[in-house]
């Protein structure tokens, strides 16, 4: 069974910092997807970015990036700039068979003045 | 708006009651799924469908059952609910082609006393 760990329980950030979310993940495909995820307090589920593990270069989203190293089945989200909007649970998430996502336990991002 | 419905938004359950969350999505996806999320926590799967009249069992199907007649619905049982089952449930589709990523419904909270 695939597994999903994020290690950081909860990480504080100042505006206008940067901060980086840890995730690493097992699996034993070659070719996969790999989510990072924002729930706000309204609790909808917001995609954030998305990687192609057959693509070398990471994912950016504007002030969202990641640093994929497929080898160390690592994947982490860097936030620059961050504001008090990013303040929200991060979850990432890795699709196995028949799709079905598979979510870290999440890390809780404060964003301070 | 196109996307993933799901109804109600919130219910209180007394234990041993019976409940129907209801999912419906109007963008032709194959695949749906049903999490819940206990607080603090990321989501579990419950069921999952990949087609009209498929449906499988996920990480946490004990207690609940789904149905898939059309591939635009795809509800979520609860029998005899238990204060266990006390969560938020999400229901999620995926797109098949192109863009590669999911939709999800804004959550049903639901409480179990």
């Amino acid at each position: 069974a695939q597994t999903v760990t994020q290690s950081q329980p909860e990480m504080s950030v100042q505006e206008a910092e940067t901060v980086t979310l840890s995730c690493t993940y097992d699996t034993s495909e070659s070719d996969y997807y790999l989510f990072w995820y924002k729930q706000p307090p309204s609790r909808q589920m917001i995609l954030v970015i998305r990687q192609e593990a057959y693509k070398q270069q990471n994912a950016t989203e504007n002030r969202f990036s990641v640093n994929f190293q497929k080898a160390a089945k690592s994947f982490s989200l860097k936030i620059s700039d961050s504001q008090l909007g990013d303040a929200a649970m991060y979850f990432c998430a890795y699709p196995g068979t028949a799709s079905k996502l598979t979510f870290g336990t999440g890390t809780r991002l404060q964003v301070t003045l | 708006n196109a996307g993933v419905t799901q109804t109600p938004k919130f219910r209180i359950l007394k234990i041993g009651q019976s409940m129907t969350l209801q999912c419906t999505q109007d963008m032709n996806h194959n695949y749906m799924y049903w999490y819940r999320q206990d607080p603090g926590m990321g989501l579990k799967l419950i069921y999952y469908s990949v087609g009209a009249g498929i449906t499988d069992k996920g990480e946490v199907p004990n207690g609940y059952n789904v149905s898939r007649s059309t591939t635009e619905d795809f509800p979520l049982r609860l029998e005899l609910a238990a204060p266990s089952q006390t969560s938020v449930y999400f229901c999620a589709s995926r797109t098949g082609t192109g863009s590669y990523g999911y939709t999800f419904g804004s959550g049903t909270r639901l409480t179990v006393v």
